[in-house]
């Protein structure tokens, strides 16, 4: 079973401040979506990373595959109230089998 | 956003009763899943189908039974609730166009309290 550990698991910060978060595996992953998670919402996606050591910028957020596949980084610059909110990292095996592995997710405040 | 309705929203049962939980899309994605969420846990595969009639068992599935007859729904049922199953349950769909990704889109989620 492949896994993907999230750290820190929660992260309480003030608006302003920079934060990154982390999704680690021991195994390669064809590709890797994080999620933002909101309160009595279900999960919405906000990026794929497919390429070793690409990064993706959404905005204020900036996303890294690592080169060998096996690990993903969030950073979040200047965050804001509205970043607060469950972030969840999921890969997919090589191989196409449609069964993303999801972290437990990685529980962010931002507060006023 | 796509267009993905979970109904119910919220639901009180008592332990031993049935209960059916619906996923309806209008996407005309192949591929549904059902997956809980509990803390500690996180999001935990259930059942999931990738065709009309083709659905397969995921990491929980232990009390959970699943029939998929059209493309747009994909329905759960728990034969025999218990209070172990209290949770959130979220619906996901999935299509991908080069096999490669694996983008779900989450409904809003069905709160589930067996009492």
């Amino acid at each position: 079973t492949q896994l993907l550990e999230q750290s820190p698991q929660f992260l309480s910060i003030q608006e302003g401040e920079n934060l990154t978060v982390y999704c680690n595996s021991s195994s390669v992953f064809s590709s890797l979506q994080w999620y933002r998670q909101e309160p009595g919402e279900g999960p919405v996606l906000l990026v794929t990373v497919v390429t070793g050591g690409e990064v993706k910028k959404l905005k204020r957020l900036t996303f890294q595959f690592g080169d060998a596949r096996k690990d993903s980084s969030l950073h979040i610059t200047a965050a804001q109230p509205g970043d607060t909110g469950l972030y969840l990292c999921a890969g997919e095996s090589p191989g196409g089998s449609y069964i993303p592995t999801f972290g437990r997710g990685t529980s962010l405040i931002v507060h006023p | 956003d796509a267009g993905i309705t979970q109904s119910p929203r919220h639901k009180v049962t008592e332990t031993g009763t049935p209960v059916t939980l619906r996923c309806h899309q209008t996407e005309n994605h192949r591929y549904m899943y059902w997956y809980r969420q509990d803390p500690g846990h996180g999001l935990r595969l259930i059942h999931y189908s990738y065709g009309v009639k083709d659905t397969d068992k995921g990491e929980v599935s232990d009390g959970y039974s699943v029939s998929r007859s059209k493309t747009e729904d994909f329905l759960l049922t728990l034969e025999s609730a218990t209070s172990s199953q209290t949770s959130v349950y979220f619906c996901a769909i999935s299509e991908s166009m080069t096999g490669e990704y694996n983008e779900q889109f989450f409904g809003p989620g069905t709160r589930l309290t067996v009492l």
